[in-house]
């Protein structure tokens, strides 16, 4: 079974432009996660998607970041204009539950790097 | 607010002891508690989970303890292996609203067990 894939692995950009990280979920997983984790911290949740509906947002810096699902499949997390404290790994995740009683198996991707100078 | 807290940052463990990694939470609507490995380089993967109403879950080698009166979790890795070197997360789960689920993550203990 294909895992969650993400690209690029690696991004390296300059403050203030712009950038854009892709997710392909699991096939048929109905919920789509983006997670941002800082070197040494644990992932923090920035957004949920159900299908193509947003269901959580709460903590996503919506003045520079932006998320889509379009057709409820593939996702772009984007960021613009970049800061410093971005720097950080951005991990998408996908889950089957339609119900969302239970988001517990969580399959996280990769991760894209991301370094901003 | 650091609404889980692990401990140690960093554990250093002979091959086949076992590795002791502590949690603790303050916010009492949490009702799922799993661990996940992460290598480098890969995104964080499942390890095993608990619920509230057992005090304690085990998987070959992996056991969780759940202390709810006070609030703590721990994973217990028996016989450690050079491969089980990575970094575990504690979480804890809770219902957000709307039916959203959101995952909270301790911040994570570099495990490296020596040969």
């Amino acid at each position: 079974e294909a895992g969650v894939a993400q690209s690029p692995r690696y991004k390296i950009i300059e403050k203030r432009q712009s950038v854009a990280f892709w997710c392909n979920p699991i096939s048929g997983h109905a919920t789509l996660y983006w997670y941002q984790q800082i070197l040494g911290q644990g992932p923090k949740l920035l957004i949920q998607f159900q299908n193509n509906g947003v269901v959580d947002d709460s903590q996503l810096p919506k003045d520079r970041f932006s998320a889509e699902r379009l057709k409820g499949v593939d996702s772009t997390l984007k960021i613009q204009p970049a800061k410093l404290e971005d720097s950080a790994v951005y991990l998408c995740a996908s889950s089957l539950s339609v119900n969302l009683a239970t988001n517990e198996k969580l399959f996280f991707g990769s991760g894209t790097q991301l370094s901003v100078l | 607010q650091q609404q889980v807290k692990q401990s140690p940052q960093s554990l250093i463990v002979q091959k086949g002891g076992i590795s002791i990694i502590n949690c603790a939470y303050e916010n009492t609507a949490f009702d799922y508690f799993p661990w996940y490995q992460q290598f480098p380089g890969k995104g964080p993967a499942l390890l095993i989970a608990i619920r509230p109403d057992v005090s304690e879950k085990k998987e070959g080698r992996f056991t969780i303890s759940f202390n709810k009166s006070a609030k703590q979790f721990s994973l217990h890795i028996m016989d450690s292996q050079p491969g089980d070197s990575a970094t575990y997360f504690c979480a804890a789960s809770e219902n957000s609203g709307a039916g959203s689920y959101q995952l909270t993550f301790g911040k994570g203990t570099k495990l490296s067990v020596i040969p």
